[in-house]
């Protein structure tokens, strides 16, 4: 069974960068679209991006000038960098793993996405 | 911020049924497959249906999902306390070329 597992700091300084990584264990991830959530304090869920087995990815445009994901196939693992961190970015961030697919016509709709697989989370803190 | 509009609340007694209400538009909704997510308190969202309506497995039959236009619902029906969560859709926006998620609806089991 796919398991998915965020680490890094808990805490980061304001002004600096935020990195997370998320290892993959008990399964593949070629095909899938890795993703990573966040979750400010109390408020609901915040799209951040993701990453295909190809490398190609796809951000939040609220976020896509501070944000870049990697992956590392050999390894298993993808990562979230977030640069010049403010306290609004103190959340839980989450990695997932992401079904999307496009249906070509004559399907009336355009895309299947989501997300099967989650890890925990992690929490983390931007200090002034 | 979300573009996906929830109530913010939804309650029924013990063996009832709740709807939870998604509004989105053209670009989101009407136009992609429609996810929702279950969040129990203090752990990590899981899905509970995707394609507007499958249930993945181990998934109950008291979750239903529907969709009319921009918009999409959640049924839980035989409502249970152990249903008590905060509950999410999700989607993909054609325009924005992101995911996005409602703003999130909390169950409470009276």
């Amino acid at each position: 069974q796919v398991q998915l597992q965020e680490s890094g700091p808990g805490l980061v300084k304001s002004s600096e960068t935020l990195s997370l990584t998320c290892t993959v264990s008990g399964g593949s991830i070629s095909n899938y679209y890795l993703s990573w959530i966040r979750q400010p304090p109390g408020k609901g869920l915040d799209w951040i991006g993701y990453i295909d087995y190809s490398g190609s990815t796809s951000y939040n445009p609220s976020l896509k000038s501070r944000v870049t994901i990697s992956i590392d196939t050999s390894k298993i693992q993808f990562s979230l960098r977030l640069s010049s961190v403010t306290a609004a970015d103190t959340a839980i961030y989450y990695c997932a793993r992401g079904t999307k697919r496009f249906l070509p016509w004559p399907s009336p709709r355009d895309y299947i996405y989501y997300m099967d697989v989650w890890g925990r989370g992690t929490t983390v803190t931007v200090s002034s | 911020q979300s573009v996906l509009t929830q109530p913010p609340s939804v309650s029924a007694a013990p063996g009832q049924k709740v709807t939870i209400s998604c509004s989105g538009s053209s670009s989101n909704i009407g136009k992609n497959y429609v996810s929702w997510y279950q969040q129990l308190p203090g752990t990590a969202p899981k899905l509970v249906i995707y394609d507007d309506n499958k249930r993945p497995s181990g998934i109950p039959d008291r979750f239903s999902g529907s969709k009319s236009g921009t918009s999409v619902t959640l049924d839980i029906t035989g409502l249970q306390t152990g249903d008590e969560a905060d509950y999410y859709c999700g989607t993909w926006d054609s325009s924005l070329s992101a995911g996005v998620f409602g703003t999130g609806t909390t169950v409470t089991v009276l």
